[in-house]
C-alpha cells in the first residue's frame, strides 16, 4: 500500500487558472506538509499542519491555501497561477520528525 | 529561526572512494537529524537519521556523526557505487510530542564517477 499518495502526478495549466493537488496518507500520522521544489532542487516548506495547528511559511503567497478535510488528507489549492509557480510539489506526513514523502506533482504553468 | 547550511553543493567522487557531506545548524533545540536521498525524478527518501542523544550511527556503507557542541553533523558514504549518485539533503528538526519544526539543507548533488 502506498503510504503517501498525491494526485495528479503531472499538471499543465495556463497562467491565471486555479488548480488543486490532493494528498492522502494512510500512516496515521498527525502532521502533514507541503513542500515546493524548484529547478535548483531546493526543498522549501510551504505549510505544516496537524489537527491542532496550521503553520504557514510567511514567504508563501496567499494564493496558496491548504485544506484538510480530515487527518489523512491535506490538499493544496492554488489561485491565479503564475509562471513562477512551476515546480514539483511534494506532500509529506511525519511522526516524531521522520518525513514520508509523496511521489510529487510536477506543475507546469504556461 | 533555525538555519541549516549544507556543503558542498556538488561533489564528484571516484567509484570506490568515500564521500562526506556536512551540515551545520543554529538552533540548539534541534534534536533530530535525518538525511534524505533523492534520485532523479523521484521523491526524497530517508536513508539514515540520528537523534541528539547519539554521537554516531552506522548502517552498512552509510554513517552519520553528530557534534552537538559544534552544532554540525555529517553523512559519510564509504565504498561508493554508481547507484549512490543522487541529491542528498540534511535536515534539522525540533521534535517535541507532535510539535515539529524542521529546516532542510540546500542539498548536495553527488556524482559517482565509474
Amino acid at each position: 500500500d502506498t503510504a503517501v499518495s498525491q494526485t495528479p502526478k503531472y499538471l499543465v495549466t495556463q497562467m491565471g487558472n486555479d488548480k488543486s493537488i490532493k494528498c492522502e496518507q494512510n500512516l496515521g500520522h498527525d502532521t502533514m506538509y507541503w513542500y515546493k521544489q524548484d529547478s535548483k532542487k531546493f526543498l522549501k516548506i510551504m505549510f505544516s499542519y496537524n489537527n491542532k495547528e496550521l503553520i504557514i511559511n510567511e514567504t508563501v503567497p496567499n494564493r496558496f491555501s491548504p485544506k484538510s478535510p480530515d487527518k489523512a488528507h491535506l490538499n493544496l489549492h492554488i489561485n491565479s497561477l503564475e509562471l513562477g509557480d512551476s515546480a514539483v510539489y511534494f506532500c509529506a506526513s511525519s511522526q516524531e520528525g521522520e518525513q514520508y514523502f509523496g511521489p510529487g506533482t510536477r506543475l507546469t504553468v504556461t | 529561526g533555525e538555519n541549516v547550511e549544507q556543503h558542498p553543493s556538488t561533489l564528484s567522487v571516484q567509484e570506490g572512494d568515500s564521500a562526506v557531506i556536512k551540515c551545520t545548524y543554529s538552533d540548539s533545540a534541534s534534536n533530530y537529524f535525518p538525511w534524505y536521498k533523492q534520485e532523479l525524478g523521484k521523491r526524497p527518501q530517508l536513508i539514515i537519521d540520528i537523534r541528539s542523544n547519539v554521537g554516531e550511527k552506522k548502517d552498512q556503507r552509510i554513517a552519520v556523526t553528530l557534534n552537538k557542541t559544534a552544532k554540525h553533523f555529517s553523512l559519510h558514504i564509504t565504498e561508493t557505487q554508481p547507484e549512490d549518485s543522487a541529491v542528498y539533503f540534511c535536515a534539522a528538526i525540533i521534535s517535541n510530542f507532535g510539535n515539529e519544526k524542521l529546516t532542510f539543507g540546500t542539498g548536495t548533488r553527488l556524482t559517482i564517477i565509474p
